[in-house]
This record gives C-alpha cells, sequence and structure tokens, in this order.
C-alpha cells in the first residue's frame, strides 16, 4: 500500500530561516506530488505539485519542491520564511492510473511556527 | 465563484444520532470525494464520486454513506454517529477523476459526537 512519511511533526523557525520540510513516499512507479497548505481556520489550498519533467516545481509564495526518484522524496523548500508562512503543510501523492484513481495518500501532516 | 461550500461549518451531536453533512461545487468539475482530518493523522479518503451517479469507498468509509445528488452536490451521512467520527470533514472536488487532477477543498465541517 502507499504511504507517506512526513518527518517532522513541528517545526519552529524563526523569520528568514531557511525552511525544509521532508517527504518521503512508498511506491515504485509513477507518482504524482502535491504540497497543499492548511493556514489557521483555513481550508487546504494547493502550494504545488509535480506530474514529470523538470523535477524542480516551484510553487506560490516562494515555495519549490525537488523530486528525487531515486530517494522517493518531494522535499518542500523556502529560502526565508515569513510569519505568515506559519501553517500546517501537507504532502500528498497519487500513484498510477490504477485502483482508487482519485485516492490522494496525505501524509500526517507538519506545523510549522514562524516566530517574528 | 464560491468554489466548494460545506454545511454546516460546526456541529455537536450525540452518541447514536444520524446527520447529514452537505457540499457543493460550482466549478462543475466532475469528481467530489470526502475526507476526514484527525489530529497527527492527515487526511484519509472516506469516499470519493468519480462522476454523478456513481461513488467508491476510500480508505475509512465504515459508519458513512455517501450520495452524488447531482453533478454539484455531493452529501456524507452518518447514520449512527460514534465518539471515533469526531472529527474535521472536508468536501474537495477536481475536473476529473485522474492523478494529474488538482482537488479543491472546502472550509471543512467540525463534527463533535458526545
Amino acid at each position: 500500500a502507499q504511504s507517506v512519511s512526513q518527518h517532522n511533526h513541528h517545526v519552529i523557525l524563526s523569520e528568514a530561516a531557511s525552511l525544509e520540510l521532508g517527504c518521503n513516499y512508498s511506491y515504485g512507479g509513477t507518482v504524482n506530488l502535491f504540497w497543499y497548505v492548511q493556514y489557521p481556520g483555513q481550508h487546504l489550498q494547493l502550494l504545488l505539485k509535480y506530474f514529470s519533467g523538470d523535477p524542480l516545481v516551484k510553487g506560490i509564495k516562494g515555495f519549490e519542491a525537488e523530486f528525487i526518484k531515486s530517494k522517493f522524496s518531494f522535499n518542500l523548500r523556502k529560502p526565508s520564511v515569513q510569519w505568515s508562512d506559519t501553517a500546517e503543510y501537507f504532502c500528498a501523492v497519487n500513484a498510477g492510473y490504477g485502483g482508487s484513481q482519485g485516492n490522494l495518500i496525505f501524509g500526517k501532516g507538519t506545523k510549522l511556527s514562524v516566530k517574528p | 465563484n464560491a468554489g466548494v461550500t460545506q454545511t454546516p461549518k460546526f456541529q455537536v451531536l450525540k452518541t447514536g444520532q444520524s446527520m447529514t453533512l452537505q457540499c457543493a461545487q460550482d466549478m462543475n468539475h466532475n469528481s467530489m470525494y470526502w475526507y476526514r482530518q484527525d489530529p497527527g493523522m492527515g487526511l484519509r479518503l472516506i469516499y470519493y464520486s468519480a462522476s454523478e451517479g456513481t461513488t467508491d469507498k476510500g480508505e475509512v468509509p465504515n459508519g458513512y454513506n455517501v450520495s452524488r445528488l447531482n453533478k454539484r452536490e455531493f452529501s456524507l451521512r452518518l447514520e449512527s454517529a460514534a465518539p471515533s467520527q469526531t472529527s474535521v470533514y472536508f468536501c474537495a472536488s477536481s475536473v476529473g477523476l485522474a492523478p494529474v487532477e488538482t482537488q479543491y477543498f472546502g472550509p471543512g465541517t467540525r463534527l463533535l459526537v458526545l
């Protein structure tokens, strides 16, 4: 079965610090990868997604993620975080076209707290 | 466009009571989903509907039923609520049922079962 692991439960950073949130998935075939963000009191919004092509994907608000197939990873990065980046971040995977095609498998989430 | 809307925003139930969570989207999407979000568990798919007239089970369907009323609306029903169903429920929709489609989420319904 597919699974998604997010290694950090809670990350605390000061403003202007660099961010990297880890995401690993378990599936050997073709995958589509997503990062969603949930700001306090709001619903999930798509940050970025990878389907194919350039493994370095740029998303909204200065976020980017790199797909490393050999490591089954899709880590999220931002060079300099802001207080407004305080949120919970979810990595999600959808693998191939078989079975539950619409089934996004989510990681457990990483809470990011940015201190002003 | 309102996107994906959910009602109610918050509900308290007693064990054994029933209720229906409503979801509607105005983006002309074909596919709709229901997830539950629990602390430390991420989001887990309950049911989804590939298109009007079809529904399929997700990862955690037990205790729930769904109805795809029409293309816009997808409801989730708890026939006999249990404390284990205390959660935040999110509805989502996408253009089509394919791995490449982005899902758009509603604001959520917070359910407390006593």
